[in-house]
């Protein structure tokens, strides 16, 4: 296992157009977690799963965006009607055990035009 | 006021130098993370603690519960130690993000 993968790592859209992110953690962690960085700022906290179950969601994710890890495997978070308040880098992390020492993806920076 | 400050935001020094990057917290914890964010957006996770010391090569990070505070100190600092140093702590089921100390170590 080579860590945790985000694709796409680079998204460009149109103000209003719907996008998706995809996470595959680390195959033996059962804990997901996404977060969203803006230019230079600290990431914030969007949600995480134990398992399939989406244990907390930060207020931070409206009802634009819905976050999804069906199998308790890979995860996806979709972002509907996008405005461009929400281009930012999206990270993915997993761990083995609650916010135990986490293990980071890439990211998929999402620019909205 | 942010619940994580870290201090400096910036930090410039020489190669060889003795580093130490500052996390003060507002929030009641259970752990706190301190992570490396090289160009490019990569995060690494160098240590995670919820009392004392830990220590990794030339890294050392501590932390005081009563004080509310952590450091992260890097000795011998070398121009790859060039990042961006994230604390992060864990409150609740929920995860708190300081905005980040540059560093940048000239040779």
């Amino acid at each position: 296992d080579t860590g945790v993968s985000q694709n796409p790592r680079h998204k460009i859209t149109k103000r209003g157009q719907n996008v998706t992110f995809r996470c595959d953690p680390i195959s033996e962690h059962n804990r997901l977690y996404w977060y969203r960085q803006t230019l230079g700022q600290g990431p914030e906290f969007l949600t995480y799963f134990q398992n399939e179950a989406q244990l907390e969601k930060s207020r931070l994710l409206s009802d634009r965006f819905s976050a999804e890890r069906p199998k308790g495997s890979f995860s996806t978070l979709e972002i509907q009607r996008t405005e461009q308040g929400d281009s930012a880098m999206y990270l993915c992390a997993s761990s083995s055990i609650g916010f135990g020492e986490l293990f980071f993806g890439e990211g998929s920076r999402l620019t909205v035009l | 006021k942010n619940e994580v400050e870290q201090s400096p935001q910036n930090l410039t020094a020489q190669e060889g130098e003795f580093i130490t990057i500052n996390c003060s917290y507002s929030v009641g914890i259970s752990a706190l993370h301190w992570l490396q964010q090289h160009p490019g957006g990569g995060i690494v996770s160098l240590f995670m603690l919820s009392s004392g010391k830990k220590k990794h090569g030339r890294l050392i990070a501590t932390i005081n519960i009563q004080e509310k505070h952590s450091s992260l100190h890097i000795t011998a600092s070398h121009p790859r130690d060039s990042a961006v140093y994230i604390c992060a702590v864990v409150n609740n089921n929920d995860m708190r993000f300081g905005a980040g100390t540059r560093l940048t170590v000239k040779p």
